[in-house]
């Protein structure tokens, strides 16, 4: 079975700083992997996903992440933080139905990040 | 544009009520997916429909009813609702594209339904 794991419930940095939300995942074959973000009270925003070719995969919002096959890992991270980027933040994984991309996403536990100024 | 529009935004309804949520995306997306999410948890799958047909039913109670009546709306029929019921409802599509990389799953801002 295809799972992620978010090891961290809170990850807390000082504005200016940066910050790295971890991801690690368990798949057969090769991953398909996306990290949303959701600000209080709203749905989840897409950031970025990795399918396939470059590991650092470039996203919204100056957010990026590195896919580390050996690791098995997927971490999130941005080079100076922003209050505003404090929020839940989702790793996921899709699930593939046969060969049809219609998936479900399944997703870690999520990380709350607190940037405080 | 990548936006999903749910409505209503807050629902609160009585145990014996029937209501219905509703989602709509003009993206041309052939998926449509309903969630359900707790606080602070992870959005957990109810339904999809793919070109209009359910494809996945994740063991929902039928107190929940999907329905999709085109390729750009997807309705959500209560009834019978317990309390534990109250969550944020979220509905996401995406294009079901035959590459991979084309393929995400975009979100509306949800409904979020009180049950009493």
């Amino acid at each position: 079975a295809q799972s992620v794991a978010q090891p961290e419930d809170q990850v807390n940095v000082a504005e200016g700083n940066p910050l790295t939300v971890k991801c690690t995942y368990s798949v057969s074959g090769n991953p398909y992997l996306f990290w949303y973000v959701q600000y209080p009270n709203r749905g989840l925003q897409f950031l970025l996903k990795y399918i396939t070719g470059d590991n650092l995969v470039k996203g919204s919002y100056g957010f990026e992440a590195e896919f580390n096959k050996s690791q098995t890992s997927f971490h999130l991270k941005k080079p100076s933080a922003l209050v505003s980027d404090s929020a839940l933040y989702f790793c996921a994984v899709r699930d593939r139905h046969g060969s049809s991309n219609t998936g479900k996403l399944i997703f870690g536990q999520g990380t709350t990040l607190q940037v405080k100024p | 544009d990548t936006e999903v529009t749910q409505t209503p935004k807050h629902l609160v309804m009585g145990m014996t009520n029937k209501k219905s949520l509703k989602c709509e995306q003009h993206m041309g997306h052939r998926a449509m997916y309903w969630y359900k999410q707790k606080a602070k948890k992870p959005p957990e799958l109810m339904f999809v429909y793919s070109y209009e047909k359910l494809s996945i039913n994740e063991s929902v109670p039928s107190r929940f009813s999907p329905e999709c009546p085109n390729s750009s709306l997807l309705n959500l029929h209560l009834h019978a609702l317990q309390p534990e019921d109250s969550a944020l409802y979220l509905c996401a599509s995406s294009p079901l594209a035959r590459a991979a990389n084309k393929e995400t799953q975009y979100f509306g801002p949800g409904t979020r339904l009180l049950v009493l």
